[in-house]
């Protein structure tokens, strides 16, 4: 059965810095396009990054430069490593695996997401 | 401000039929058919409905389905039933980077 589970939410003051993580089960993290998508409270999604099967990876233009996506392959994990934080970056924070069907990768759609991790950011 | 627009809100009585519009540009919906869309109830993670447009992963039932028109992307549900009240959302690839995906910003289904 495919489990992601994220952790490592919390409060943290503005500039700070946090890192989520997201335990993947039942699949292979290194072979599949994995994404961050972050919701705010009461709002809609917002897709934060991804990382490609292959290593490559990219950013939304709103977290570029502060946020870093990256996998520990040994442990099945996905992380995302969030700095010089704002209250714009307050949101329940999911992960999220890229779609696969027939050998053919859809990496913008999303079939299996965590439970999400809530990420505050205030004085 | 979403980068796609969707109406904020929808409304059908059981068994009828509604239709949930996506609207982009030609970077995103119009110039691509890698539409998907998404149902989240609340407190839970979306659930993927739809996508490449058209197609429906397994488990899904075919009262959903979705189609596009130029950059504008729909979703239908057909024979709603009290189960289909949720927020649903669309999504695109986007050409403005190397990779970017962009969402509405959702609409909420009431079924009556």
């Amino acid at each position: 059965e495919v489990q992601l589970v994220e952790s490592g939410g919390g409060l943290v003051q503005p500039g700070g810095s946090l890192r989520l993580s997201c335990a993947a089960s039942g699949f292979t993290v290194s072979s599949n396009y994995m994404s961050w998508v972050r919701q705010a409270p009461g709002k809609g999604l917002e897709w934060v990054s991804v990382i490609y099967s292959g290593g490559s990876t990219y950013y939304a233009d709103s977290v570029k430069g502060r946020f870093s996506i990256s996998r520990d392959n040994s442990k099945n994990t996905l992380y995302l490593q969030m700095n010089s934080l704002g209250a714009e970056d307050t949101a329940m924070y999911y992960c999220a695996r890229g779609y696969y069907y027939d050998r053919i990768a859809y990496p913008w759609s999303f079939d299996y997401w965590g439970q999400g991790t809530l990420v505050t950011v205030s004085s | 401000q979403s980068a796609l627009t969707q109406p904020p809100s929808a409304s059908g009585s059981p068994g009828q039929s509604v239709t949930i519009s996506c609207t982009g540009t030609s970077s995103d919906v119009g110039g691509y058919n890698y539409v998907s869309w998404y149902q989240q109830h609340p407190g839970k993670a979306p659930k993927l409905m739809i996508y490449e447009v058209s197609k429906r992963p397994s488990g899904v039932p075919d009262r959903f389905s979705g189609s596009k028109s130029g950059n504008t992307a729909s979703l239908t549900v057909s024979g709603l039933q009290a189960e289909d009240e949720a927020d649903y959302y669309c999504n695109s690839y986007a050409s403005t980077n190397n990779f970017d995906v962009v969402f509405g910003g959702g609409t909420k289904l009431t079924v009556l």
